[in-house]
C-alpha cells in the first residue's frame, strides 16, 4: 500500500487479557518503530527494527510487551495481561533512513477497561 | 528522562503572522533532527528535517533553524495559516546510537483565522 497500515483502528479489551497489534509498513522500508502516546504526553519510543539486526527493545516498559517483524515486513506488538495504564494510542512508523524521515501509521487506539 | 523537550505545551498565533515552535534537547550527541505535524486521530506526517551541520534548513513556508551550543531548534511557519493548526512534535536522534529517535511531548499550534 501506499502508507503504513495499522489494524485494529480501536481496540476495547478488558484487564489481563492479551493484545495484539499489526503494523504493516511501507513496502522496501528496512527500518520501523513502535511508538506510543498516552492522553497528554509526549510520543514515548518502545521498540525499533532495522533490517536483520537485533530490535532495540530498550523503550518496551516491561516484560508483558513484546514485538516481533516476520521476514523484514509486517510486524506485531503484543501485550500480555493488559493494566489501565497501557490505554494509549500505539503508532507504528517505519523509514528507509533519517534522512527520509519516517512515514507512521494513523495508530491503533487501545483501551483497556 | 526526557532527553528532548517542548516547553509551551500551547501557541496561538493570527493568520499570516510567523509561529515559532522551539525544542530543546540534552543529549550532544544528537546529530539529526526532524519536525513532524500531527492532526487529530491521524498519526504523524514528517514535516522538515536538519542535520547537525546545517543550522538552517528551509522548505517553502517552513525553516527549521538549529543552534548546537545551545542545543536548541526551532521551526518557523511564514506566513501562518489555519490548516497549519496540529500539534508539532520535534525528533532527534543520535547516529551512533542506531538511529532512534526521541521525541518531544508536542505543542499544539492554533492559526486563528
Amino acid at each position: 500500500g501506499a502508507g503504513v497500515s495499522q489494524s485494529p483502528s480501536n481496540k476495547v479489551t478488558e484487564k489481563g487479557k492479551d493484545v495484539e497489534l499489526r503494523c504493516d509498513p511501507i513496502s522496501g522500508h528496512t527500518a520501523l518503530y513502535w511508538y506510543r502516546q498516552s492522553l497528554g504526553q509526549g510520543l514515548e519510543f518502545l521498540i525499533y527494527f532495522q533490517g536483520n539486526s537485533a530490535p532495540d527493545k530498550s523503550g518496551l516498559p516491561s516484560d508483558r510487551f513484546s514485538a516481533e517483524r516476520t521476514g523484514g515486513s509486517v510486524s506485531t506488538l503484543t501485550i500480555q495481561r493488559t493494566q489501565q495504564e497501557d490505554s494509549a494510542v500505539y503508532l507504528c512508523a517505519s523509514g528507509q533512513g533519517s534522512s527520509y524521515g519516517y512515514t507512521f501509521g494513523s495508530g491503533t487506539r487501545l483501551t483497556v477497561v | 528522562d526526557q532527553q528532548v523537550k517542548q516547553n509551551s505545551p500551547s501557541l496561538s498565533v493570527q493568520e499570516g503572522r510567523i509561529s515559532i515552535l522551539n525544542c530543546d534537547y540534552t543529549n550532544s550527541m544528537f546529530d539529526y533532527f526532524l519536525w513532524y505535524k500531527k492532526y487529530p486521530a491521524e498519526g504523524p506526517t514528517f514535516l522538515i528535517s536538519i542535520s547537525s551541520i546545517k543550522d538552517k534548513n528551509e522548505d517553502g513556508r517552513f525553516t527549521v533553524f538549529l543552534n548546537k551550543s545551545a542545543k536548541h531548534l526551532s521551526l518557523h511557519i511564514v506566513p501562518s495559516q489555519p490548516g497549519d493548526s496540529a500539534v508539532y512534535f520535534c525528533a532527534a536522534s543520535a547516529y551512533r546510537s542506531g538511529n532512534q529517535f526521541y521525541f518531544g511531548t508536542g505543542t499544539s499550534l492554533t492559526v486563528i483565522p
